[in-house]
């Protein structure tokens, strides 16, 4: 398996309050992903990163900040945490933006 | 719009009989196709991949998927089904590098297995 780490595991917040899940890899992979899981819509892109420092959007980036600031880390910072913002979080790394390789996932519940 | 789609929410098979899931996209470029899995409470693991050469592509775990570029299908298979083989399967397109390697997934085929 990928050496690909994700912390917490499960978190339960207040709305209002802010959010960051970590991904952490020691793959020396260029590409990291952060998506969300929700019932009905598979997997959705939240942000990505194509080396440090080097980010973009994804299809439902709305409410998130991400940053990478070490090939080895990936935040995912949910400013002001909603409720519509409860899901299952997973990281994925790829060595050349070609295959992904998934983590464990976050569960977060906004209350 | 790119987009993936699995008709099948939920599938029901016996233990030992074939399987078929399938997955249709829509996508303007020549598509990299994967298919993974999830168990519950799991992280997903990827089974199978396609990006080019032979069409049909063996995965692990006793899978195969066929891409049919005439249908835009990439449909996965497995000739006896085991009862571990119970999970949810995500079918996923992408343009490799090209678009930092951004996949689209399809909604997922919950698979249930009957003793």
């Amino acid at each position: 398996d990928a050496g690909i780490t994700q912390s917490p595991r499960h978190k339960v917040t207040e709305t209002g309050t802010p959010v960051t899940l970590r991904c952490h890899q020691t793959e020396n992979h260029r590409y990291m992903y952060w998506y969300r899981q929700d019932p009905g819509h598979g997997l959705r892109l939240i942000h990505y990163s194509y080396g440090v420092k080097d980010t973009d959007k994804g299809e439902v980036s709305d409410g998130y900040s991400v940053s990478r600031s070490k090939t080895e880390d990936f935040l995912l910072t949910l400013e002001s945490a909603t409720s519509s913002q409860t899901s299952v979080y997973f990281c994925a790394i790829s060595q050349a933006g070609e295959t992904q390789y998934f983590g464990p996932g976050t569960r977060l519940l906004v209350l | 719009a790119q987009s993936v789609t699995q008709p099948d929410i939920h599938i029901t098979v016996s233990e030992g009989a074939s399987l078929e899931l399938r997955c249709n996209y829509s996508y303007g470029a020549t598509p990299y196709l994967f298919w993974y899995v999830q168990s519950p409470g799991q992280g997903l693991q990827l089974l199978l991949k396609y990006f080019s050469g032979d069409t049909l592509v063996q995965g692990i775990k006793g899978f195969e998927a066929e891409f049919k570029r005439s249908q835009s299908s990439f449909n996965l298979r497995k000739p006896s089904v085991h009862w571990s083989d119970a999970a949810e399967y995500f079918c996923a397109v992408g343009a490799g590098n090209n678009q930092g390697g951004k996949l689209i997934f399809g909604q997922g085929t919950e698979l249930s297995v009957k003793p």
